[in-house]
């Protein structure tokens, strides 16, 4: 697809349910990035991806989040034992060159999760 | 402190003035500044970058960054109501890895 794609777009889950989401970046960008958006706040820094490996992970709150991204291209974002405090919109972006040099994040729709 | 700060409004103006959004950043060796904007319900998409001190016009929009006062700002000319959107304030992380620090953002709302 042209953009960035996020499934799905809406998941409704219980406390202490084990979730995932999926992202699959714009073709050949090379940086993948999850961030979380709580209402009324900016985007929030979890992780960053350079190809498979995660080049940056000090964002993710917790051990009961984790994030792969196997073949350098779809990443899948987990979040084990979900809490209340979970719920928000997680965005991912995707970009073609270093962030230093453009800051061309190019972001998702966001998969807005909600943990009751 | 919040390594990036912005008012989060909201900033009401009327249609054909200038709006101006600020933004305070914590870490003296940023060196990389970019504004989003993100209308309502939507995902934030990049308008502009700066990266000297200075002005920076594009269009309607100009970018102004004043590294000693560790400040950067947004002007809009001619608001539209089509401008109706939260402006994030983005920095690169002082160690220089490969990710953006956002603020909270600043609601601007335009009326005719």
């Amino acid at each position: 697809g042209a953009g960035v794609s996020q499934t799905p777009s809406n998941k409704v889950t219980e406390k202490g349910k084990y979730v995932e989401l999926r992202c699959d970046p714009i073709s050949g960008h090379t940086a993948l990035y999850w961030y979380r958006q709580s209402l009324g706040q900016g985007p929030e820094f979890l992780i960053y991806f350079q190809g498979t490996g995660a080049a940056d992970d000090s964002g993710l709150p917790n051990d009961r989040f984790f994030a792969v991204r196997p073949e350098g291209s779809v990443s899948t974002l987990k979040i084990q034992r979900t809490e209340r405090g979970d719920s928000a919109v997680y965005l991912c972006a995707s970009s073609s060159d270093r962030v230093m040099n453009t800051g061309e994040l190019f972001f998702g729709e966001g998969s807005r999760l909600t943990v009751l | 402190q919040k390594e990036v700060e912005q008012n989060s409004g909201p900033l009401s103006v009327p249609e054909g003035a200038i709006a101006s959004l600020n933004c305070t950043y914590s870490d003296r060796v940023s060196q990389s500044f970019f504004w989003y904007r993100q209308y309502s319900g939507k995902s934030p998409e990049l308008i502009m970058s700066i990266y000297s001190n200075g002005d920076k016009e594009d269009g309607r929009f100009t970018a102004q960054l004043n590294k000693a006062s560790q400040y950067v700002s947004l002007l809009i000319r001619d608001s539209q109501p089509s401008d109706s959107a939260t402006y994030l304030c983005a920095v690169n992380t002082p160690d220089n890895t490969d990710k953006l620090i956002f603020g909270t953002g600043t609601r601007l709302q335009v009326f005719p």
